[in-house]
């Protein structure tokens, strides 16, 4: 089992839509969870970043957490052509040996289309 | 710009050479690290500086490479007898150890190396 799994894609949506990507992680002391959007040979920007289970907002943007199934999404609301890019799951664990090193998922493509 | 810089942006090299890619953390962040990311994965742990101490190191990271932070400032990492399969996108990112961080780390604009 990879430590982080994404669901597979390519996700395509319609503009305007709701865009759902969704994250699964295995290692129980994870803290911190983060999305990032890469761009096609760009390198990934962080667009949101979620340590307690329940729901962040940042305008679009919804990042949902449940530790308990070892689960995180995604939500981009009003989806736009400009979204389309490859989304990446990262998780990391503070203290202990790891020095907060993220550890990705394979990544989602998502295509929004007029 | 005060965000993470790299250099060079693409590097070509033959097989066997050696090369060397440099970074510019934010910064205030004491914290470095070094991925690598090839088509369609995602970035991939290398090593990772506090200051200027390497605290850790892939297991999957080759005796040819080495990285550096001297002065807890820049940091370089050298790729030694390059062979094909080294080629890929080579990314650095930093963070801020401060108590109110959760480990947020930001990217640089990467080193896209090809070896040839």
């Amino acid at each position: 089992q990879k430590e982080v799994e994404q669901n597979s894609g390519p996700l395509s949506v319609p503009e305007g839509a709701i865009a759902s990507l969704n994250c699964t992680y295995s290692d129980r002391v994870s803290q911190s969870f983060f999305w990032y959007r890469q761009y096609s040979g760009k390198s990934p920007e962080l667009i949101m970043s979620i340590y307690s289970n329940g729901d962040k907002e940042d305008g679009r943007f919804t990042a949902q957490l449940n530790k308990a199934s070892q689960y995180v999404s995604l939500l981009i609301r009003d989806s736009q052509p400009s979204d389309s890019a490859t989304y990446l799951c990262a998780v990391n664990r503070l203290g202990g040996t790891s020095y907060g090193k993220l550890t990705f998922g394979q990544g989602t493509i998502l295509t929004v289309h007029p | 710009d005060t965000g993470v810089s790299q250099d060079p942006r693409h590097k070509i090299t033959k097989r066997g050479q050696n090369v060397t890619f440099r970074c510019d953390p934010i910064s205030e962040h004491n914290r470095l690290y070094w991925y690598r990311q090839t088509l369609g994965q995602g970035p991939e742990f290398l090593t990772y500086f506090q200051n200027e101490a390497q605290l850790e190191k892939s297991r999957l990271l080759s005796d040819r490479f080495s990285a550096e932070r001297p002065k807890g400032s820049f940091s370089t990492l050298e790729i030694q007898r390059t062979e094909q399969g080294d080629s890929a996108m080579y990314l650095c990112a930093s963070s801020s150890s401060r108590v109110t961080s959760y480990g947020e780390q930001f990217f640089g604009p990467g080193t896209r190396l090809t070896v040839l």
